[in-house]
């Protein structure tokens, strides 16, 4: 029940196209969804987060699409670039709580 | 401010030697969490401290691992007698707050020949 479960493994993109990118939790206690990218050789970097209360978030040109009643969320990466090929993990944590629980990621490649 | 800084950024050792890896955290940031990511992994949870609460070590995969955290300063995680399956890159992520938002320091990578 502490799984986030993330997919695809990898992806490859042409250049601005979108990439998309799914994680589903069974913890419904679970009530903050953040995104991380990792590029080689560094530490994962908080990307975008979402609280169940809305159904999308964007930023620029990523965007977190929430679905409460199914549990699940996904990133969508629009005009892919190939500077955004790196890995991007899920996670999902309980607020007051402290250990978030991370997919296993998604290595991405946008194609020039 | 600065971000998170791991040290060394590398270390090879020898199958049995002891390593310590060091974190120093953001200042003011009270909790402080390690990971272990293999290669092509997720992270996996090793251990958690926040502030002088007694730390959270119920990912540390063997009592070969251990931790130690100075009040809200730097962290060293040390693993003795080191075998191949130790090998990985170690995380440390530091937030201001339980729950809040954790800034990864770079890694220190961990190759045991």
């Amino acid at each position: 029940q502490q799984q986030v479960k993330q997919s695809p493994q990898s992806l490859i993109v042409q250049k601005g196209g979108i990439s998309i990118i799914n994680c589903a939790y069974e913890n419904t206690a679970f009530d903050y969804f953040p995104w991380y990218q990792q590029f080689p050789g560094k530490g994962p970097a908080l990307l975008i987060a979402i609280r169940p209360d809305v159904s999308e978030k964007k930023e620029g040109r990523f965007t977190i699409s929430f679905n409460k009643s199914a549990k699940q969320f996904s990133l969508h990466i629009m005009d892919s670039q190939p500077g955004d090929s790196a890995t991007y993990f899920c996670a999902a944590i309980t607020s007051g709580t402290y250990k978030y629980i991370f997919g296993t990621g998604t290595r991405l490649k946008v194609l020039a | 401010g600065a971000g998170v800084s791991q040290s060394p950024s590398n270390k090879v050792t020898e199958k049995g030697k002891d390593v310590e890896l060091r974190c120093d955290p953001i200042s003011g940031h009270t909790a402080l969490y390690w990971y272990r990511q293999r290669l092509g992994q997720g992270l996996e949870f090793l251990i958690y401290f926040q502030g002088n609460s007694a730390p959270d070590k119920s990912g540390l995969p063997s009592d070969r691992f251990s931790a130690e955290r100075t009040g809200e300063s730097v962290s060293t995680l040390t693993i003795q007698r080191t075998q191949q399956e130790d090998s990985a890159v170690y995380l440390c992520a530091s937030s201001l707050v339980r729950s809040g938002e954790q800034y990864f320091g770079p890694g220190t990578r961990l190759t045991v020949t």
